[in-house]
């Protein structure tokens, strides 16, 4: 069982449309979160952080479920530049694990 | 400021053969980590440097070795290469355990 599982979609959507990807972890140790977005044959960047809180940032809401080990990221109104790979990030003693990634496809 | 530089960005080696990779951190910043990113799945982390000491490793063989310089730049070393290691390397800079910013990356083609 991979540490960090994603569903890998591909999400096809319209433009407006409301988005939902799950990401599962395995290390109960693990200390940070974090969403990257990957866009085709470029370098993943930081997207958000999550927290158990929760938190929210424009139209990206990301949600951490510790006791179920599960991170979730929702996106409202999409838009064309949203279509990217999104990679869920788990952090553990300085190292961090990456998903494989779940790739949405925003249409007009 | 200049961002995370890798060279070269891409490289066409054959099997056997043995590649170096370069990295300049972000200015200020003093880990640099490295990932190997085959298609369609996610960056494996390969290893972690900090103080030019290794801090963590991956689940890669020792074929993968690496250092780091005074200066925070880093090299990742492939010995007696494969063609599995056909891959996109990443390297990412952050300080300490913060925010991972990633270079474009190496594009690795083993034939």
């Amino acid at each position: 069982r991979k540490e960090v599982e994603q569903d890998p979609g591909p999400f096809n959507v319209p433009e407006g449309a409301t988005v939902a990807f799950n990401c599962t972890y395995s290390n109960s140790a693990s200390q940070s979160f974090f969403w990257y977005r990957q866009d085709c044959r470029k370098e993943p960047k930081l997207l958000m952080s999550v927290y158990s809180s929760g938190n929210e940032d424009g139209r990206f809401t990301a949600q951490l479920n510790r006791a179920s080990q599960y991170i979730s990221l929702l996106i409202r109104d999409s838009k064309l530049s949203d279509s990217a790979t999104y990679l869920c990030v788990v952090t553990n003693a300085g190292k961090s694990t990456f998903g494989d990634g779940t790739t949405l496809t925003v249409k007009p | 400021d200049a961002g995370v530089t890798q060279s070269p960005t891409h490289l066409i080696k054959t099997r056997g053969q043995q590649v170096t990779l370069r990295c300049s951190p972000k200015s200020g910043h003093d880990t640099v980590s490295w990932y190997q990113q085959a298609l369609g799945q996610g960056p494996q982390f390969i290893f972690q440097y900090y103080e030019e000491e290794e801090r963590q490793r991956g689940n890669f063989p020792d074929r993968f070795s690496g250092h780091q310089f005074p200066n925070y730049s880093s090299e990742l070393n492939v010995n007696a290469l494969l063609l599995g290691d056909s891959a996109l390397y990443l390297c990412a800079s952050s300080v300490s355990t913060g925010e991972l910013f990633f270079g474009e990356g190496s594009r690795l083609t083993v034939l």
